[in-house]
């Protein structure tokens, strides 16, 4: 089982739609998460970190549930420019190494 | 620019060449990552610096792969006899601390292996 999995899609949706991506990790011991958005042919870089309380930054809300151990992504009123892979980022304590997931691919159209 | 910068962008190669990329991190980052990604794939994991010493190395990382990081400041990853199977992205990460773990990336250099 992969350490950090998410589903690839695409998601395809409508501009304002509400959309939302999960994000399964199998080491009960991960301490920090994150969601990382890539551009096609550019770097990976931070959207927002996870807090065990859920974080919201405009549209953009995460959440964390430890007990099924997943974090979720919910991206309300979409936008063209949300178009992008988002990438599940996940770190356990007393290791230095940041995992990705895959990524998930969301495609917004008009 | 004071972000993360990676050199050369594309590197085309022929198999059993040996290629040598650099990266710069932010200056002020302790923490130096080298990951590599293919299409439809998130970023794997290769090596990890803190400050001149390497920390931890992927077990996927054949002895092929080498990185360096000697000051503590710019690192660089050196791929011996290049294989197809190499052709990737290879991206360059920093960070500051441990309390904050942001990764900051380069833009990666693309490595074509023909």
């Amino acid at each position: 089982r992969k350490e950090v999995e998410q589903d690839p899609g695409p998601f395809n949706v409508p501009e304002g739609a509400t959309v939302a991506f999960n994000c399964t990790y199998s080491n009960s011991a991960s301490q920090s998460f994150f969601w990382y958005r890539q551009d096609c042919r550019k770097e990976p870089k931070l959207l927002m970190s996870v807090y065990s309380s859920g974080n919201e930054d405009g549209r953009f809300t995460a959440q964390l549930n430890r007990a099924s151990q997943y974090i979720s992504l919910l991206i309300r009123d979409s936008k063209l420019s949300d178009s992008a892979t988002y990438l599940c980022v996940v770190k356990s304590g007393g290791s230095y190494i940041p995992t990705f997931g895959r990524g998930t691919s969301l495609i917004v159209h008009p | 620019d004071t972000g993360v910068s990676q050199d050369p962008r594309h590197k085309i190669t022929k198999r059993g060449q040996n290629v040598t990329f650099r990266c710069d991190p932010i200056s002020e980052h302790n923490r130096l990552y080298w990951y590599r990604q293919t299409l439809g794939q998130g970023p794997e994991f290769l090596t990890y610096f803190q400050n001149e010493a390497q920390l931890e190395k992927s077990r996927l990382l054949s002895d092929r792969f080498s990185a360096e990081r000697p000051k503590g400041s710019f690192s660089t990853l050196e791929i011996q006899r290049t294989e197809q199977g190499d052709s990737a992205m290879y991206l360059c990460a920093s960070s500051e601390t441990d309390r904050d773990e942001k990764l900051f990336f380069g833009s990666g250099t693309q490595l074509s292996v023909l």
